[in-house]
């Protein structure tokens, strides 16, 4: 049972935006960076989005972060066929001493 | 380019131990931290363990505090995850990864920026 929480799974038309969200608490999210991470089947994550809102050189301006205390999103507009995959936000758990990734939501592509 | 390479999965009897290791290249390993993740079939990563760039400090999820031990040997370029009392619920893909930020003698994030294809660990009842 994780303890950042995400719903299971977004949908939308391409070129439509989906959002999702990371529901954590004071000692990961509301204290911690933020990172997402993107899963296409049968292949290990993906770094998309570090630092809370910051992409690493190659991701494209269409996928968004942000926090706000112990919440993060993540934003993806323009959909593209090729966006539906798994997405799992994670960061670090003061409390617990650990890395935690969050529960994880599946993006479809209507 | 960065390369990690695990090994030494397969398949083990519950309650026996087990070490993979992965074989680290294209970057300076002992400069960097590294971190084990763990996916079990058709569920989400779960954290496992991070050692820091020197094997100073190690850090392990609740779930295999004092079963599991990780370690590194950086002339070798190595990381190595020893399981011990191992159970179904251990049955997974276990990722090498390697740490974005160097020479951090703690972790406050899971900044991941290369992962290895995996090493598949069966724990048979």
């Amino acid at each position: 049972q994780s303890v950042l929480t995400q719903p299971p799974s977004v949908s939308a038309a391409p070129g439509q935006r989906v959002t999702i969200s990371c529901s954590g608490s004071s000692s990961n999210i509301g204290f911690h960076f933020v990172f997402w991470y993107r899963q296409l089947p049968g292949t290990a994550p993906k770094l998309l989005i570090y630092d809370d809102y910051r992409r690493p050189s190659g991701i494209p301006d269409r996928f968004s972060g942000s926090k706000s205390g112990s919440s993060a999103t993540l934003d993806i507009t323009g959909l593209q066929t090729g966006d539906e995959a798994d997405y799992y936000c994670a960061t670090w758990d003061t409390s617990l001493g650990a890395g935690v990734f969050g529960t994880g939501t599946k993006v479809t592509v209507l | 380019q960065v390369q990690l390479v695990e090994s030494g999965g397969g398949m083990v009897q519950s309650g026996r131990s087990l070490t993979i290791s992965c074989a680290a290249s294209g970057f300076t390993f002992n400069t960097y931290g590294m971190h084990w993740v763990r996916q079990a079939p058709g569920k989400g990563p779960e954290w496992v363990a991070a050692i820091t760039y020197d094997g100073t400090n190690k850090f392990y999820s609740d779930s295999v505090k004092g079963r599991f031990t990780i370690s590194r040997d950086n002339p070798r370029n190595t990381l190595h995850l020893q399981m011990s009392s191992l159970g179904p619920e251990d049955t997974a893909v276990y990722y090498c990864a390697k740490d974005s930020v160097t020479f951090l003698e703690y972790f406050s994030s899971l900044h991941i920026d290369f992962w290895g294809q995996g090493a598949l660990v069966t724990v048979s009842s």
